[in-house]
């Protein structure tokens, strides 16, 4: 298995536009994560998916954000419209199974800047 | 809102030397799991630790869940420029935090030759 597949794995844009990051999990695992991380505030969960219904959306900064799980092999996490605090990694990551003591594979990250 | 507390947040030693950080919480966690980070990629998962008490090597690394499932500790043997990354502890507490885990901020080790 190729691990979880991200893109892009940089992305430079400007304020006010729209930006969005993918997400491969691997094939076989419910759970989908979607992390951003940042030195001052380390990995902050935003959403997580079971099954590719979205489960815990609290740590979504506010509704620029949003995610979706069309199927079990593909995710999206969007930001419209992005600002310069949005700058940081984000990183995808899939589970067996959430709340079970599976560990989480993470993906190679997309590095964001917005200038 | 439970928390993971890793010590230190940055370490800096030289090769061969030995080293300890720790992750502490006052909360009660059913497995609990250590990750490695190296820069420009994701967390790697080294362990799971599920049973108070329970000890569990990786090669130079020794990994220790506390007795009371709270705590945790990662030691590093003769350290080597290799174990250079970020360093993270996350809990799994039973499903109470919806199903996903806590992680702790981590600890920045460097290793130099």
């Amino acid at each position: 298995d190729a691990g979880v597949i991200q893109s892009p794995r940089h992305e430079v844009t400007e304020m006010g536009q729209e930006v969005t990051l993918r997400c491969k999990p691997i094939s076989g695992h419910n759970s989908l994560f979607w992390y951003r991380q940042t030195m001052m505030r380390g990995l902050e969960l935003l959403i997580y998916f079971n099954n590719n219904v979205p489960i815990d959306d609290s740590g979504m900064p506010e509704d620029r954000f949003s995610a979706k799980m069309p199927n079990a092999s593909f995710s999206t996490l969007k930001i419209q419209p992005s600002e310069p605090r949005d700058s940081a990694v984000y990183f995808c990551a899939s589970s067996l199974s959430a709340g079970t003591g599976h560990g989480y594979t993470f993906g190679s990250g997309t590095r964001l800047t917005v200038v | 809102t439970q928390l993971l507390e890793q010590s230190p947040q940055f370490l800096s030693i030289q090769e061969g030397e030995n080293l300890t950080v720790y992750c502490n919480s006052s909360s009660v966690f059913s497995s609990l799991q250590w990750y490695r980070q190296e820069p420009g990629e994701g967390p790697v998962l080294l362990v799971t630790v599920v049973t108070g008490g329970e000890v569990k090597k990786l090669k130079r690394l020794t990994f220790q869940f506390g007795d009371a499932r709270k705590d945790s500790s990662l030691h590093i043997t003769a350290a080597q420029p290799g174990d250079t990354g970020l360093y993270l502890c996350a809990g799994d507490d039973y499903g109470g935090s919806q199903g996903n885990l806590i992680f702790g901020k981590g600890t920045k080790l460097s290793v130099k030759p």
